[in-house]
């Protein structure tokens, strides 16, 4: 058990709905990251939070956001929900945004858009 | 060019065998971690083992350790006496200088047979 937490485990949706993705991070982190698993993509970093603030982005698409409460749990919305946003949905945290900080993963949340 | 290339999409063990997970990366920074995560059937990514651009030794923990040689940028994983709880999905990711994120090999599958 990494320590992060993530809810929901699994989530169906239909194609055009809003999700959103809870995450909260190991006692003491103050980074958050989201990543997303695909098939075909395979693991992509979409967006860093530190201490409540958008530290970094990647390939995050304008449809999603996500944001880092004062508690430090973080939140992904998605939106307008395509079948290709189908994917395993990672969290990860660490303690800083140090380049040796090792960044502990949450259990993801499997979303399926049919 | 990728980051982070691994080149055995799927490898066969014995247990109680040594196996070595291939790993090359590319970067100029001077700065950057390599890393190492086990993904099993059940979905969650764990991390596993720590290398730094200026570590001096190579990183070891427990039955993991990383074969780091520097000059032909790889950071090979190496699991000594395999066990059938090892079956999984291994990813080697990269974290430059700088910047936050992990980029993430394809990986390998390792199957580990009795």
């Amino acid at each position: 058990d990494s320590g992060v937490t993530q809810t929901p485990k699994h989530l169906i949706t239909a194609t055009g709905q809003r999700v959103t993705l809870r995450c909260s991070p190991r006692s003491g982190d103050l980074s958050v990251y989201w990543y997303q698993q695909s098939l075909d993509q395979g693991l992509q970093f979409l967006i860093q939070y530190y201490n409540g603030e958008e530290r970094a982005k990647g390939n995050i698409l304008e449809r999603f956001s996500a944001q880092q409460f004062p508690d430090l749990h973080s939140e992904l919305n998605l939106s307008s929900l395509e079948l290709g946003d189908s994917a395993l949905y990672f969290c990860a945290s660490s303690v800083f945004d140090r380049d040796t900080d090792t960044q502990y993963f949450g259990p993801g949340t499997r979303l399926t858009v049919l | 060019a990728q980051k982070i290339t691994q080149t055995q999409p799927g490898m066969f063990v014995q247990e109680k065998e040594a196996v070595t997970l291939d790993c090359t990366y590319d970067t100029s920074d001077p700065s950057y971690g390599l890393f190492w995560y086990k993904q099993p059937s059940s979905g969650e990514m764990i991390f596993l083992i720590y290398q730094g651009s200026y570590d001096q030794q190579n990183a070891t923990e427990g039955r993991y350790s990383l074969n780091f040689q520097k000059a032909r940028k790889s950071a090979n994983l190496v699991i000594s006496a395999s066990q059938l709880g090892d079956s999984a999905m291994y990813f080697c990711a990269m974290r430059e200088g700088g910047y936050s994120t992990l980029t993430f090999g394809k990986g390998t599958m390792l199957l580990v047979s009795p």
